[in-house]
């Protein structure tokens, strides 16, 4: 049962152009969303969050769109550079038991920037 | 922030040995985190382990497959016992601090 999906498992975009990773959850309960970037070889880094409060969160370049109704989050890339080309990950995470957080990831979205 | 290291990076093992996973953190936590990659799978976290205690394992793992130490706050072991070509996968150890959660570089582990 994936409780995180990402549906897409590549995304190819030119250079200069928008990216937009697309992520959907089941649990309505989730109340914090966050996106990893990974590179191979390397452990995921965090790139963006987002909080159930909220519906937009920028950060420079990337910006992360929540929509709680449609169980949907979205992460935008402009313009996307070479640089960006990684598996990009989706995670979402309520509070649970001792005030802990565990994060249910998705599959991953590979993405290719191409110059 | 925090720097995380994995020991080692990779190794191919031998149906049946074990392989303990070596992760240190540049700072004192509290918590750390052992997951899993599967191929083609999602993050899978395996158990977190707390200084001083017991680690707590999710649904499917269990501590006579995956023993873990911590014996301080900046390190961790995880050890993958008789192992089947099936634990073949990335066991990446990670750290909260500060409110985010940091990632090693992981161990990508084969089974043969």
């Amino acid at each position: 049962d994936q409780q995180v999906k990402q549906n897409s498992p590549s995304l190819s975009v030119q250079e200069g152009r928008i990216s937009i990773l697309n992520c959907d959850y089941t649990n309505s309960m989730f109340d914090y969303f966050l996106w990893y970037k990974k590179y191979p070889a390397e452990g995921p880094t965090f790139l963006i969050s987002i909080s159930s409060i909220k519906d937009k969160n920028e950060d420079g370049r990337f910006t992360v769109f929540l929509n709680k109704s449609a169980k949907h989050l979205s992460l935008h890339i402009v313009p996307s550079q070479p640089g960006d080309s990684a598996v990009y990950f989706c995670a979402a995470s309520r509070r649970g038991a001792g005030n802990n957080r565990k994060l249910i990831w998705g599959l991953g979205t590979s993405l290719a920037v191409n110059p | 922030s925090a720097v995380i290291s994995q020991k080692p990076s990779r190794d191919i093992c031998q149906r049946g040995t074990s392989l303990t996973i070596q992760c240190q953190v540049d700072s004192q936590v509290t918590m750390m985190f052992w997951y899993r990659q599967q191929p083609g799978q999602s993050l899978t976290l395996i158990a977190t382990a707390n200084q001083g205690s017991e680690a707590t394992y999710e649904s499917g793992f269990v501590i006579d497959k995956f023993p873990i130490s911590r014996p301080n706050l900046t390190f961790s072991t995880l050890t993958v016992s008789n192992m089947s070509p099936e634990d073949s996968s990335i066991y990446l150890c990670s750290v909260h601090n500060g409110g985010e959660q940091y990632f090693g570089p992981g161990t990508r582990l084969t089974v043969t």
